[in-house]
């Protein structure tokens, strides 16, 4: 099981693009890279995924590098909504403890 | 449609009392996950479903635990006498991945607050 280690805080203005990276060393070849992003009195909600190289969708971009020992998750021109704490995961499939969500980093947007 | 829904969203209990937390997830939703979040922490996972199988139970903390899916669909977390440090929000996930191939992403419910007193 891969583990993996992010900031445990981040803060950034508003309307500025912000880039949080995870760390995993031990990711196995058939593992992908899952964010989650968790508000107040909320259950987590997904954000993106990714196995190689660059994932974009309507809320954030993944970037993976061909080792894939890391991942950047960017969130482009943050606003005062996105403050929440950002786990990344992972792990093969969703069967059984694969889905190890750590501490996160907790992103604080400042007006 | 309507996401995963858990009831009742908080809960105190006596220690020593027996507790029942409810699920029901997205309908269709063949998986389905039970996790432990306590204050500033990441959530934890606690079992998994496949429809009504009980396929990993690994991280139940103590045999004072127990989940059931008996039909395939809605799920009941049981913690029997329960103590202080069961106080958490227990939160559950659904998704529509089988566990086969890639991580499918989950849909989480807004979970449930224990507190026992």
């Amino acid at each position: 099981l891969a583990k993996t280690t992010q900031p445990i805080s981040m803060d950034s203005y508003e309307g500025q693009e912000v880039n949080i990276t995870c760390s995993h060393n031990n990711i196995a070849t058939n593992d992908y890279i899952t964010w989650y992003q968790q508000f107040p009195s909320q259950g987590p909600r997904f954000i993106i995924q990714g196995y190689k190289t660059k994932v974009t969708n309507e809320v954030a971009s993944l970037f993976i590098p061909a080792d894939r020992k890391s991942s950047t998750l960017s969130l482009p021109r943050v606003s005062l909504s996105d403050t929440a704490v950002y786990y990344c995961l992972v792990g093969e499939s969703v069967a059984g403890n694969q889905f190890y969500f750590g501490t996160g980093t907790s992103l604080t947007v400042i007006p | 449609g309507a996401g995963v829904s858990q009831s009742p969203r908080y809960k105190v209990a006596k220690r020593g009392q027996d507790v029942a937390l409810r699920c029901d997830p997205i309908s269709g939703h063949v998986s389905l996950f039970w996790y432990q979040q306590a204050l500033g922490q990441g959530p934890e996972f606690l079992t998994y479903f496949q429809n009504e199988a009980q396929l990993d139970k690994s991280g139940l903390p103590s045999d004072r635990f127990f989940a059931e899916r008996p039909e395939g669909s809605v799920s009941t977390l049981k913690i029997q006498r329960t103590q202080q440090e069961d106080s958490a929000v227990y939160l559950c996930a659904s998704s529509l991945d089988s566990g086969q191939g890639p991580t499918y992403e989950q849909y989480f419910g807004p979970g449930t607050r224990l507190t026992v007193t």
